[in-house]
């Protein structure tokens, strides 16, 4: 079974500087995609940028860019010039397909000193 | 962009009354619903696939009696918890795929429903 593992349960960071949020993950396919989810207090989830396993290059999305190592099975969050908007709770996960069902991680609460 | 809308998006009810979640995709048909609970401060559980026209796939541990879904229509499917405890109480949210999206469109997410069993 997959299992997507983000081990920090909290961070913070300094308005404006760069954070970077860990996430590792197991599975046995060689196709698959990975995501990040942002859920605010709202508790919305949103799609913050996506990875298909079969691209080397690794997403970006504005601020907003990741580090995919494949073979080490690793999908890092990077925050650059953070918000205050940003604090919330990220989501690490992972799919078999683009719109297939989704495997979380536990997640990591984000917040942003002004 | 795609919008899916769930109701109610709070509801409370006593313990061993039944409650119906409803998640509706406004602008798309979606062939494939998913259903996920989330407790405070913890990750989104997937509880079972809804696939239009068709009977819910559950993950283990979910009691298929107890969380009745039903997705008779391309732009409909609902949760009904039957017999509500207080444990029950969580909250409950769905994503739904687009049928008529490229295969590689992501899913799209309804605001959730907060359950509180008392």
């Amino acid at each position: 079974a997959q299992t997507v593992t983000q081990s920090q349960p909290e961070m913070s960071v300094q308005e404006a500087e760069t954070v970077t949020l860990s996430c590792t993950y197991d599975t046995s396919e060689s196709d698959y995609y990975l995501f990040w989810y942002k859920q605010p207090p709202s508790r919305q989830m949103i799609l913050v940028i996506r990875q298909e396993a079969y691209k080397q290059q690794n997403a970006t999305e504005n601020r907003f860019s990741v580090n995919f190592q494949k073979a080490a099975k690793s999908f890092s969050l990077k925050i650059s010039d953070s918000q205050l908007g940003d604090a919330a709770m990220y989501f690490c996960a992972y799919a078999t397909g683009a719109n297939s069902k989704l495997t979380f991680g536990k997640g990591i609460t984000l917040s942003v000193r002004p | 962009g795609a919008v899916v809308s769930q109701h109610p998006s709070r509801v409370i009810c006593k313990s061993g009354t039944s409650v119906k979640i409803e998640c509706r995709s406004l602008d798309f048909q979606a062939t494939t619903m998913f259903w996920y609970r989330q407790f405070p401060k913890q990750s989104l559980m997937l509880m079972a696939t809804s696939n239009e026209g068709s009977k819910a796939t559950y993950e283990q541990g979910v009691e298929k009696d107890k969380f009745l879904i039903n997705h008779a229509s391309l732009t409909l499917s609902t949760l009904t918890v039957t017999s509500a405890h207080p444990e029950d109480s969580s909250f409950y949210i769905c994503s739904a795929r687009d049928g008529g999206s490229p295969v590689n469109s992501p899913l799209h997410f309804g605001n959730g429903t907060r359950l509180t069993v008392t």
